[in-house]
């Protein structure tokens, strides 16, 4: 059974901090790794998403992944109370073009 | 992205009807999903919906409970049935398109009461 982990939080910040939200996940050979944002009543948006070791930035997110590790984390740099939102990371879950979600990890920022 | 729509967005139905939820997309993609997120809790794959076959299940889900068409590739439906209050979840679909792997993008959702 493919797992992933996160710590539900809830994650309080200051706002203009950064907030750094953490992943792991069970099956070493994913290969797609994906971080949804989902605001209270409202559907996952997807903001960013990975497939190699590093680090990929994209305006004030950075997704880092450690395949070694089996980590994935997402940055917030310059964190807005707009943040304030759970996150989800997901993984492949192999050969059907699905994903396993983890549970999510609350955010808040405070202003 | 695509642009996903859902009907209904929300909807109260009594218990052992059932609820047919539709979703469109406004380009053709190859994979649609059904996930549902009860209360508070994360999303749980319910099928992948195959265009001219039959959906691909998860465990723990079964066609007679939860029955899916895809007559083309942009349109897809799932039908709750036999409700019970366990039923009150979000629904959602989401799309993955073609050349971009495993990245997903979800409808608006479908909020169902059952009384």
């Amino acid at each position: 059974q493919k797992e992933v982990e996160q710590n539900s939080g809830p994650l309080s910040v200051p706002e203009g901090a950064i907030a750094s939200l953490n992943c792991t996940y069970s099956d070493r050979g994913s290969q797609s790794f994906f971080w949804y944002r989902q605001y209270s009543g409202k559907s996952p948006e997807l903001i960013m998403f990975i497939y190699s070791n590093g680090d990929k930035e994209d305006g004030r997110f950075t997704a880092q992944l450690n395949k070694a590790s089996q980590y994935v984390s997402l940055l917030i740099r310059d964190s807005q109370p707009s943040d304030s939102a759970t996150y989800l990371c997901a993984v492949d879950g192999g050969s059907q073009g699905n994903l396993i979600f983890g549970k999510g990890t609350k955010l808040s920022v405070k202003p | 992205s695509a642009v996903i729509s859902q009907k209904p967005s929300r909807d109260i139905c009594q218990r052992g009807t059932s609820l047919t939820i539709q979703c469109q997309v406004d380009s053709q993609v190859t994979m649609m999903f059904w996930y549902r997120q009860q209360p508070g809790q994360s999303l749980t794959l319910i099928a992948t919906a195959n265009q001219g076959s039959e959906a691909t299940y998860e465990s723990g889900f079964v066609i007679d409970k939860f029955p899916i068409s895809r007559p083309n590739l942009t349109f897809s439906t799932l039908t709750v049935s036999n409700l019970s209050p366990e039923d009150s979840s979000i629904y959602l679909c989401s799309v993955g398109l073609s050349g971009s792997s495993y990245e997903q993008y979800f409808g608006p959702g479908t909020r169902l009461t059952v009384t």
